[in-house]
């Protein structure tokens, strides 16, 4: 079956924009994940969703970072004004409920100009 | 704070052999370990996992061991095959989200 689908796969924008991350998670997930992996650092937690719950957001860096989920399936991450430092893999996860196996998309690679 | 570290950033071994990749926690409240394998310009991919409940799985050519009392991971692959060159994350939890080490290449030669 399919799996996790992330889109774009590589984004490049100038420091200051706003950059919106799509994730598509497995159909008939109920958790998603957000992590991001920066150069040379292992995979960073983000903010974790499980079906209409309020996320848990305690990863997020920043303000600048919000994510949302609509009708618990796709999400989008929003990093806005965005900074150099923000320049990493942002890779979403998904789940069939909390605690179990998480299953990654292919990631986006955004660059910071 | 790195909870989970890997020491070791690669490792080179002959196809045939055995691979041990080794990764270290500090925190004591991590009930479940993983291992993900990732190629370039892809996602982690899920290898085995492990409950704190025990400290062995194995899943072919792939056994994980679990040492609560020193707060260790290891990953055992035998044998080695030159497919199984990527980077491989450990990854512990207490719930939901992962805390992951930085990783080790793997290079197995033929």
């Amino acid at each position: 079956g399919a799996g996790v689908s992330q889109s774009p796969s590589n984004k490049v924008t100038e420091k200051g924009k706003d950059v919106e991350l799509r994730c598509d998670p497995i159909s008939g997930h109920t958790a998603l994940y957000w992590y991001r992996q920066s150069l040379g650092q292992g995979l960073e937690f983000l903010i974790y969703f499980q079906g209409n719950s309020a996320p848990d957001k305690s990863g997020l860096p920043s303000d600048r970072f919000s994510a949302e989920r609509t009708g618990g399936s796709v999400s989008t991450l929003t990093i806005q004004r965005t900074q150099q430092e923000d320049s990493a893999v942002y890779l979403c996860a998904s789940s069939p409920w909390t605690g179990e196996t998480q299953y990654f998309g292919p990631g986006t690679r955004l660059l910071v100009l | 704070d790195q909870q989970v570290k890997q020491n070791s950033p690669s490792l080179s071994v002959q196809e045939g052999r055995i691979s041990i990749l080794n990764c270290d926690y500090t925190n004591s409240m991590f009930d479940y370990f993983l291992w993900y394998k990732k190629y370039p310009a892809e996602g982690p991919t899920f290898l085995i996992s492990i409950s704190s409940i025990k400290d062995k799985n194995e899943d072919g050519r792939f056994t994980v061991f679990l040492n609560k009392s020193a707060k260790h991971l290891s990953l055992h692959i035998v044998p080695s095959q030159p497919g199984d060159s990527a980077v491989y994350f450990c990854a512990a939890s207490t719930g939901y989200a992962l805390n992951f080490g930085k990783g080790t290449s793997l290079l197995v030669t033929p």
